[in-house]
């Protein structure tokens, strides 16, 4: 089955540590890997994917993600975090059993929350 | 400026009323996507559409209909069959052909009492 998950429901940082958001997938074939911000009553915003090449991905508003292949893992990590990072966070994987329909897989979202 | 419009943002309706959700973009991307979201359940995929007057099931269907006969234009329909469709809908369209990520509206978050 092709699927991903986000351990986590809530990550709790304090403004200027460092953050991680874990994700894991499960897909057949190569991944593709993304993350999605999502602020309140707003659609969701990409924020960086991971499709072949570095395994260290940066996106948008300072953003980057390790992709393990062995542990099959997608973490996000930013090195200090805002207090306007305070958010819900999606992973997704594309689901490789039909890729001509470019169909997306959604983790269950992770709410972080960034405390003065 | 480009982008995908949802309207309304939020929509009352009664029980056993049909109601349809609009969605257009004006960003020249053929496929198009219908998610709902429920808290702590991510998102749900429920209709797709590669090109116009074509439409695919997504994982739960059931209860709703689509048409797409415009390329900007894939209006979701909830139908008085669908049992539970209190959720917030969330309308994509994908980037292009070689880029996978999708890009979202803002949103309509529907009220069925």
């Amino acid at each position: 089955a092709q699927s991903v998950a986000q351990p986590e429901d809530q990550v709790n940082v304090a403004e200027g540590n460092p953050l991680t958001v874990k994700c894991t997938y499960s897909v057949s074939g190569n991944p593709y890997l993304f993350w999605y911000v999502q602020y309140p009553n707003r659609g969701l915003q990409f924020l960086l994917k991971y499709i072949t090449g570095d395994n260290l991905v940066k996106g948008s508003y300072g953003f980057e993600a390790e992709f393990n292949k062995s542990q099959t893992s997608f973490h996000l990590k930013k090195p200090s975090a805002l207090v306007s990072d305070s958010a819900l966070y999606f992973c997704a994987v594309r689901d490789n059993r039909d890729s001509s329909a470019s169909k997306i897989i959604f983790g269950s979202g992770t709410r972080l929350s960034i405390r003065p | 400026d480009g982008g995908i419009t949802q309207s309304p943002k939020y929509l009352f309706r009664k029980e056993g009323q049909n109601v349809t959700l609009s969605c257009e973009q004006n960003l020249n991307h053929d496929a198009m996507y219908w998610y709902r979201q429920d808290p702590g359940q991510g998102l749900r995929l429920i209709y797709y559409s590669q090109i116009v007057n074509d439409f695919q099931k997504g994982d739960i269907a059931e209860g709703y209909s689509v048409s797409r006969e415009k390329k900007e234009s894939f209006p979701l329909t909830v139908t008085s069959a669908q049992k539970n469709p209190t959720a917030f809908y969330l309308c994509a369209s994908r980037v292009g052909v070689s880029s996978y990520e999708q890009y979202f509206g803002p949103g309509t978050r529907l009220t069925v009492t």
